[in-house]
């Protein structure tokens, strides 16, 4: 089965500074990877996805990810933090269900939080 | 103009009773979901529809029970409710079966169980 970690619980960063929010996967094939955000009593919303080609990948408020196979990894950036985006940031990879079925399965999810 | 709407946002009841959560999608998406978020946040799916047609029944009590009249709704009833079902349960929709595409989530409803 394909599955997604996200080591950190908790990432803490300045408004301004540049943000990551780490991702790695473990799938056999090619991956399809996803990002989230869940703002608070929300449901989630996309922000983007990696399928194939370029791998760095933009997406929503400034966001975006960079694949990277040799590290099977997929890090979800932004250039200059913004309070609003405090949030739960979820990354999902697309797995296989059944008989050629697919389903999304979801990380545990990265609190952000952004300091004035 | 709410893309994917949940009924109801909260959702309070006694052990044993049965409730159900109303789901609609105005996307025209040919596919629909249930996912559970647990009180650390984790999401679990639990069933999918393409059409319809059940695509997705992953290991979920037969409490449990999604219906989908049409493709634009998807309805999740249970019965013989118990201190465990409390949590958010998500509907999202998405085109096609392939999983290329990003998922639309509505904005859940809170069962709590008591």
């Amino acid at each position: 089965a394909q599955s997604v970690a996200q080591p950190e619980d908790q990432v803490n960063v300045a408004e301004g500074n540049p943000l990551t929010v780490k991702c790695t996967y473990s799938v056999s094939g090619n991956p399809y990877l996803f990002w989230y955000v869940q703002y608070p009593n929300r449901g989630l919303q996309f922000l983007l996805k990696y399928i194939t080609g370029d791998n760095l990948v933009k997406g929503s408020y400034g966001f975006e990810a960079e694949f990277n196979k040799s590290q099977t990894s997929f890090h979800l950036k932004k250039p200059s933090a913004l309070v609003s985006d405090s949030a739960l940031y979820f990354c999902a990879v697309r797995d296989m269900y059944g008989a050629g079925g697919f389903k999304t399965i979801f990380g545990a999810g990265t609190r952000l939080f952004v300091k004035a | 103009d709410t893309a994917v709407s949940q009924t109801p946002k909260y959702l309070v009841t006694q052990m044993g009773n049965d409730k159900s959560i109303k789901c609609e999608q105005n996307l025209g998406h040919d596919t629909m979901y249930w996912y559970k978020q647990d009180s650390k946040k984790f999401l679990k799916i639990m069933f999918s529809y393409n059409n319809k047609e059940l695509i997705i029944n992953e290991t979920v009590p037969n409490r449990f029970s999604p219906k989908s009249p049409d493709k634009a709704h998807l309805n999740l009833h249970i019965n013989s409710l118990e201190l465990g079902d409390s949590a958010v349960y998500f509907c999202a929709s998405s085109q096609g079966t392939q999983g290329g595409y990003g998922y639309t989530f509505g904005s859940g409803t809170r069962l709590t169980v008591v």
